[in-house]
This record gives C-alpha cells, structure tokens and sequence, in this order.
C-alpha cells in the first residue's frame, strides 16, 4: 500500500529557506504513471497546490509561487522534496505531499501524505 | 478568491440528501478539464473521494456522487451521517493560470 511521509523543520525563519521531503513507500518513484506533488493549507483556510514533478525530474508550478519554488527528486531513495526561499508568515501552513495521478496536469492527488506543519515566525 | 466557487457551508439532518457546487469558468471546468473532489474530516489530511468528475474510488460508499454540467460541477452526498461532517474540496486545471486549482472548499455540518 503507497504511503507518503513528509518530514522536515517545523519552524523556519522570516527570509528564509523551507525545506521538506516527502517519502514514498509502497510503490515506486520512478512510475511513468505519475507525478508527485506539494500542496499546502494555511491554517483555518482552503487548500492551494504548490506544484508537481515527474521521476525525469520536469517540474510544473504554481506561477503564483513560481519565482521560489524548486521541487526536486531522488529516484535512488525514493522522495520528492520541496524548497522555499523568502517565506514570510503566510507561508505558515500545513504542507502535503500527495501522489499525483494519472501523468497529467488534470490528475487527482491521491493518497496524500499525514502533513506536517511549518511555521515561520523568528 | 478561489477561482472555483463553492458555497462556505451546507448543512442537512442524517438521513437527508445535499448537494456541494463547485463553479468554474471557460478555462477550467468548461474547457473540459476534469473536476475531482475531496473530503477532509477536521484535523487529518484530505481524501480522494471523487475523480474523474463521476468515479469513486474503490472504498467509497455509493452515497456519493459526482457529476459536470458546462462550467460547473457538483457533489451530491445521500443518506447523511454524523461521519459525512467534514470540510470538501473541487479540484481541477485552468489554462489561463496554466496550474492546479482548488475551490475554497464547503463545510458540511450534519444537524
């Protein structure tokens, strides 16, 4: 059964970098059939995604986020992580990583991960 | 602003049928992309729990249903029960933004 763990610093600095990583188990990374994703949630708010890669290493963002954005993948050990530069506080929020299927922009996301909650605040 | 618009709240006493709408535009869900939704029970992560506009995942009960009409789409849950309380969320593509976007999701309150 695919399970997805994010792990990572819960408290980032203002101005500075997060960094997570999610890993996959069950299946693998490497599966032409999917892309794997981020996706967060401000706390009391609605789901926003943050992008997606696929195992060659293409990525897809959201153009809103786009210019801090770099989500990477390591076939080897079977995760996807995520990098944020500049945070400011309403980059606080429960972080998910979630399968993202099929190959496809329009795909579903499913299973997602637990979450895990980043703070920014100094 | 969510560029799909679904309602803050529904609510509905067990037993009882209610329906979530999810209101897109002609780059998202009228420009054919699909509409998948999703549950989320407060404080754990969202569930997959329709795809495809009309699919349900293998586990889902069949008082859930999906279904896209032109710019919108809709989730119809029958037979309300205390379990069914939870946040859901549309999802789709919109080429205008060129990304994924999500509604701002609908709180189901079970009287």
């Amino acid at each position: 059964q695919l399970q997805l763990q994010e792990s990572g610093p819960g408290l980032v600095k203002p101005s500075e970098t997060l960094s997570l990583t999610c890993i996959v188990s069950g299946d693998s990374i490497s599966s032409s059939d999917y892309y794997w994703a981020w996706i967060r949630q401000p706390p009391g708010k609605g789901l926003e995604w943050i992008g997606s890669i696929y195992y060659s290493g293409s990525t897809y963002y959201n153009p809103s986020l786009k210019s801090r954005v770099t989500i990477s993948v390591d076939t080897s050990k079977n995760q996807f992580s995520l990098k944020l530069s500049s945070v400011t506080a309403a980059d606080t929020a429960v972080y998910y990583c979630a399968r993202h299927r099929p190959a496809a922009i329009s795909g579903r996301f499913d299973p997602w991960g637990q979450g895990t909650l980043v703070t920014v605040s100094s | 602003q969510s560029v799909l618009t679904q309602p803050p709240s529904v609510s509905g006493a067990p037993g009882q049928r209610v329906t979530i709408s999810c209101t897109g535009s002609s780059s998202n869900i009228g420009a054919g992309y699909d509409v998948h939704w999703y549950q989320q029970p407060p404080g754990t992560a969202p569930k997959l729990l329709i795809y495809g506009n009309n699919n349900r995942p293998s586990g889902v009960p069949d008082r859930f249903s999906g279904s896209k009409s032109g710019t919108s789409a809709s989730l119809a849950i029958t037979g309300l029960q205390a379990e069914d309380e939870a946040d859901y969320y549309c999802q789709s593509y919109d080429s205008s933004l060129s990304g994924v976007v999500f509604g701002g999701g609908t709180k189901l309150t079970v009287l």
